[in-house]
């Protein structure tokens, strides 16, 4: 039922690992994001593709790349983790009907 | 740019009280603009959908209007509830697929 989903939920890992985030949407949408929640709850886009291709590409390190095997998922992996990547990161997916947002994923560099 | 603003940035209020949240953009060619609620620690909840062409929608409690000439959005909610206490953000899609987020009213209302 779910319509975007992400996993991991909660990701702790240490400084200078590299890990991945997965997310997939049965909507049927054309077009997926990433954005970057803040503490402060500032939601940032990072990055937006629609059918496969890169279409938004924020200013962020290049350590972050998003990857489209198919419409329907969007992952994105990160290199050489630093603390200033802690963060909430949530996919999303749009067609004309409005944006709808997976639950997040709660990242913590320690 | 684009440039969304939502004031105020934290509201407080006693149960049953009706209130409004704004919500201000500074281009007004906009495709669309939507309201969420975001609970702690959740993701974002789609609210309300109004299209350019359109000046308001409801849902139950919830009633957004759109003012395309000044750049203004309220979203009001009437008879507020203990439940209603959320982050409520405000998004204007523009074309090319794009958004622009708000920086969130966290509304809390008082039992």
């Amino acid at each position: 039922d779910t319509a975007v989903s992400q996993t991991p939920k909660y990701l702790v890992t240490q400084m200078g690992n590299d890990k991945s985030i997965k997310c997939e949407q049965n909507l049927g949408h054309d077009t997926m994001y990433w954005y970057k929640q803040d503490s402060k709850k500032f939601l940032k886009i990072m990055f937006s593709y629609n059918n496969k291709e890169l279409i938004i590409n924020e200013t962020v390190p290049n350590r972050f790349s998003p990857k489209s095997p198919d419409k329907a998922h969007l992952n994105l992996h990160i290199n050489s983790l630093e603390l200033g990547d802690s963060a909430v990161y949530f996919c999303a997916s749009s067609r004309d009907k409005g944006m709808f947002f997976g639950p997040g994923t709660r990242l913590t560099v320690l | 740019k684009q440039e969304v603003t939502q004031i105020p940035a934290a509201l407080s209020v006693p149960e049953g009280e009706n209130l409004v949240l704004n919500c201000s953009f500074t281009d007004s060619a906009i495709y669309n603009l939507q309201w969420f609620r975001q609970d702690p620690g959740k993701g974002l909840t789609s609210l309300l959908l109004i299209q350019s062409s359109q000046r308001e929608q409801t849902s139950g409690r919830l009633n957004a209007s759109l003012d395309k000439s000044s750049g203004r959005s309220t979203l009001y909610i009437a008879a507020s509830q203990p439940g209603d206490s959320a982050t409520y953000l405000c998004a204007v899609r523009i074309t090319g697929n794009q958004f622009y987020f708000g920086t969130g009213t966290s509304l809390t209302v008082i039992p």
